[in-house]
C-alpha cells in the first residue's frame, strides 16, 4: 500500500509568481484536505475535495484553488504569491466513511516566498 | 467557530517516565471528534489516538491514552513508558461530525522532547 507523497519536497518563487503543488493520495481514498502550516503554527484546513469536487473550504481567498483527478491526485494552486504564503503544506486523504476517519498526512512541501 | 488551545509550548520528560500533554477547544456542539497527530522532525503527521465525543471511556493505545473531560471541554494526552521516538510536536484536533466536513481544526502544538 503506497502511503501519501507530495511533490516537490521544497520550492522557492518570488512573490506575485503562480505555483502548482501535487498530491498522490493514498490507494483507494476518495477524498483529499490541503493544510497550510505556518513556521511554528498548526496547520491550518485551506479546502478538501470529494469525488472531484470541493466539498468545505476554510479561510483562504480565491487564490488558492485546487483541483482533483479521478485517479484522485490532485493539485493545490496559490496565484499572486505573497510573502505570508511561505509555509508548509499538507495534503491528506482518506476514504469517506465518516467523521471519526483516520486522515493520513503526506510529508508536505515547503513554499518559500521570497 | 471552534477552537483548540495547547498551552503548553514545550515539555521535556525523561525516557520511561509519563508526561501529560493538555488541550482545551471551544465549541457549542454537543457531538463532535477528538484526535492527537504526532509529527515527527521528518514532518508527516501520523494519528496517535481519536475519541468520540458521545463516548464516556476515554481512548487507549497501547502507551498513549487520553483523559477526556467533555464538561470542561479538555482533551490531554497521556504517553507512559516514554520512548525516544516519541519525540516529536504534538497536535490536538477538533472534528465536526456535519456530514462531509472533513475539516481539522487543530492546536499550535506541543514540542516533546524525551531525554536519555
Amino acid at each position: 500500500e503506497t502511503g501519501v507523497t507530495q511533490s516537490p519536497t521544497h520550492l522557492i518563487k518570488t512573490r506575485g509568481q503562480q505555483v502548482t503543488l501535487r498530491c498522490s493520495s493514498q490507494s483507494g481514498h476518495n477524498t483529499v484536505s490541503w493544510y497550510q502550516q505556518a513556521l511554528g503554527q498548526g496547520p491550518q484546513f485551506i479546502f478538501h475535495y470529494y469525488r472531484e469536487e470541493e466539498n468545505g473550504r476554510g479561510n483562504f481567498p480565491p487564490r488558492f484553488s485546487g483541483l482533483q483527478f479521478p485517479n484522485y491526485s490532485s493539485e493545490l494552486n496559490v496565484n499572486a504569491l505573497e510573502l505570508d504564503d511561505s509555509a508548509l503544506y499538507l495534503c491528506a486523504s482518506s476514504f469517506r466513511r465518516g467523521p471519526s476517519d483516520e486522515q493520513y498526512f503526506g510529508p508536505g512541501t515547503r513554499l518559500t516566498v521570497t | 467557530a471552534q477552537t483548540v488551545t495547547q498551552s503548553q509550548p514545550e515539555m521535556s520528560v525523561q525516557e520511561a517516565e509519563t508526561v501529560t500533554l493538555s488541550c482545551t477547544y471551544d465549541t457549542s456542539e454537543s457531538d463532535y471528534y477528538l484526535f492527537w497527530y504526532k509529527q515527527p522532525p521528518s514532518r508527516q503527521m501520523i494519528l496517535v489516538i481519536r475519541q468520540e465525543a458521545y463516548k464516556q471511556q476515554n481512548a487507549t493505545e497501547n502507551r498513549f491514552s487520553v483523559n477526556f473531560q467533555k464538561a470542561a471541554k479538555s482533551f490531554s494526552l497521556k504517553i507512559s513508558d516514554s520512548q525516544l521516538g516519541d519525540a516529536a510536536m504534538y497536535f490536538c484536533a477538533y472534528r465536526s461530525p456535519e456530514g462531509g466536513s472533513e475539516k481539522l481544526v487543530f492546536g499550535k502544538g506541543t514540542k516533546l522532547t524525551v531525554n536519555p
